[in-house]
C-alpha cells in the first residue's frame, strides 16, 4: 500500500507554545489529505479536509484560528496547533487518498501539552 | 452522521468466528473497514464499493448491503494477532473523507 509519513511521532510541550505536524505522502502525490484527532478510546474524529493550493475545510467545531492547515504541495500538508493547551493533548493522524478510493493513515503524533 | 458500530466489544478464544457490524442512516457510496492497535494508526483492511459488494482476504472478509446502508466484517478462524480495534469509515460520496464509527473491540486469547 500507499506510505504516508508523520512528524514528528510525539511532542511534549508547555501550555501556550505553538506546535506543528508534518504529514508527507512518500510515493504518491496527494491532491487532498485529512487530518483527524483521536482521544485515547474514542474513534477518529475528522478535523478538516486539506487540499493542495487552496484552504482547508474544517468540520463544524473546530476552530480553524487554532488549528492551522496549510498544503503546499502535492506530498506535504502540515498542521499546526497554535497557542496549544493541556485538551489540546491527542493523538492527531493524517491520511491521504489513493486513486480515489483507499485511504492511508499516517502513524500518528502524540501531542501531550503540559 | 456517525456509523453505529455493533457490537462495541468482542472476546473471542483462537478459531472463533466473529462478525462486526456497520450501519449508517445516510445512502453510502463505499465503506472502508480499518484495525487498529494500541498506540498506533489504522490498518486499511478492505473497501466496499456501493452496488453491493463482497471481498475478502485470507480469513477476513465484508459485505456491503446498500439498500440496509449497512456493512459486515466476518473474521472466521480467528488468531492472536486479530485483536484490535475494528472502524468502518463511510462515505456519502465519492473522493469525500471517512466518517468513522466508535469502533469494536475485538479481544483473542489462546
Amino acid at each position: 500500500g500507499a506510505v504516508v509519513s508523520q512528524h514528528p511521532s510525539w511532542v511534549i510541550c508547555k501550555s501556550g507554545t505553538s506546535v506543528k505536524i508534518e504529514c508527507r505522502s512518500l510515493d504518491f502525490q496527494a491532491t487532498t489529505m485529512f487530518w483527524y484527532r483521536q482521544f485515547p478510546k474514542q474513534s477518529l474524529m475528522l478535523m478538516a479536509t486539506s487540499n493542495e493550493g487552496s484552504k482547508a475545510t474544517y468540520e463544524q467545531g473546530v476552530e480553524k484560528d487554532k488549528f492551522l492547515i496549510n498544503h503546499a504541495s502535492l506530498t506535504l500538508s502540515t498542521l499546526t496547533v497554535t497557542s496549544a493547551h493541556p485538551e489540546d493533548s491527542s493523538f492527531y493522524i493524517c491520511s491521504a487518498r489513493v486513486g480515489g478510493l483507499e485511504q492511508f493513515f499516517g502513524p500518528g503524533t502524540r501531542l501531550t501539552v503540559l | 452522521q456517525q456509523p453505529v458500530q455493533s457490537p462495541q466489544a468482542v472476546i473471542l478464544r483462537e478459531g472463533e468466528d466473529a462478525v462486526i457490524n456497520c450501519s449508517s442512516s445516510k445512502a453510502l457510496y463505499s465503506v472502508h473497514w480499518y484495525r487498529q492497535k494500541h498506540g498506533e494508526a489504522p490498518v486499511f483492511l478492505m473497501i466496499l464499493l456501493k452496488g453491493g459488494e463482497q471481498k475478502g482476504h485470507d480469513k477476513i472478509s465484508a459485505s456491503f448491503n446498500e439498500k440496509k446502508q449497512q456493512s459486515s466484517l466476518y473474521l472466521t478462524a480467528s488468531q492472536l494477532s486479530y485483536s484490535g480495534t475494528y472502524f468502518c469509515g463511510t462515505e456519502s460520496q465519492a473522493g469525500t473523507a471517512l466518517i468513522f464509527g466508535k469502533g469494536t473491540t475485538l479481544s483473542v486469547s489462546s
